[in-house]
């Protein structure tokens, strides 16, 4: 979509190895998250932030870490992948007005082998 | 616990042909209630938003109501197009500080000519 883009697309990793995904947004909106995907689950939410530098965890943030040090640059570790940690990954925004506009990113999938 | 349920998991339908998505959900405090279409290998792009006090909400084919009381939300599309086929989710937000998103596992629709 439009003003939020991530990347990579597509990463294939091994056990073990440490992942940075990136998400970049150019709406200057405070909100930024990262979700993800999973078969037979909802997106659901692991981390995320409400301004530079300030960030909180989400429902399943165990072995991922964020960091915000740009308005527009929102990224996402895998400390050390795991297979567990295979899913499509997705980053949003919220924009003004109430209720709040969710703009998602069109996500990327990553595979730990 | 907070859960948000749909139904049917998936649907097939012809072309032309018209169908109504359910969502139950069990979400506590309320604050509004969102659909989104999800076309494969893309992000979820929201169709509407609805609050508390309102009972239904249209974007061009897309019709969505909502009744607080029973906690019940349906989606019907009208005149399906091939391009309705997509994963069809359901949201509730619990309006809290960090306007949490409790998402649906979604309705997988496939239209056929």
């Amino acid at each position: 979509d439009a003003g939020i883009t991530q990347s990579p697309r597509h990463k294939v990793t091994e056990t073990g190895t440490p992942v940075t995904l990136r998400c970049h947004q150019t709406e200057n909106h405070r909100y930024m998250y990262w979700y993800r995907q999973d078969p037979g689950h909802g997106l659901r939410l692991i981390h995320y932030s409400y301004g530079v530098k300030d960030t909180d965890k989400g429902e399943v943030s165990d072995g991922y870490s964020v960091s915000r040090s740009k308005t527009e640059d929102f990224l996402l570790t895998l400390e050390s992948a795991t297979s567990s940690q295979t899913s499509v990954y997705f980053c949003a925004i919220t924009g003004t007005g109430s209720p709040f506009g969710y703009t998602f990113g069109s996500g990327t999938r990553l595979t730990v082998v | 616990k907070n859960q948000v349920e749909q139904s049917p998991q998936s649907l097939i339908i012809l072309e032309g042909k018209n169908c109504t998505l359910q969502c139950n959900y069990t979400v506590s405090p309320f604050s509004n209630l969102r659909w989104y279409k999800q076309d494969t290998g893309r992000g979820p792009v929201s169709l509407t938003i609805m609050t508390f006090s309102e009972n239904t909400k249209s974007n061009g084919r897309y019709t969505a109501t909502l009744d607080a009381d029973t906690k019940q939300s349906s989606l019907h599309i009208t005149a399906s197009q091939l391009s309705d086929s997509a994963s069809y989710i359901c949201v509730v937000s619990d309006g809290g500080a960090t306007n949490k998103l409790i998402f649906g596992t979604g309705t997988l629709l496939a239209v056929q000519p």
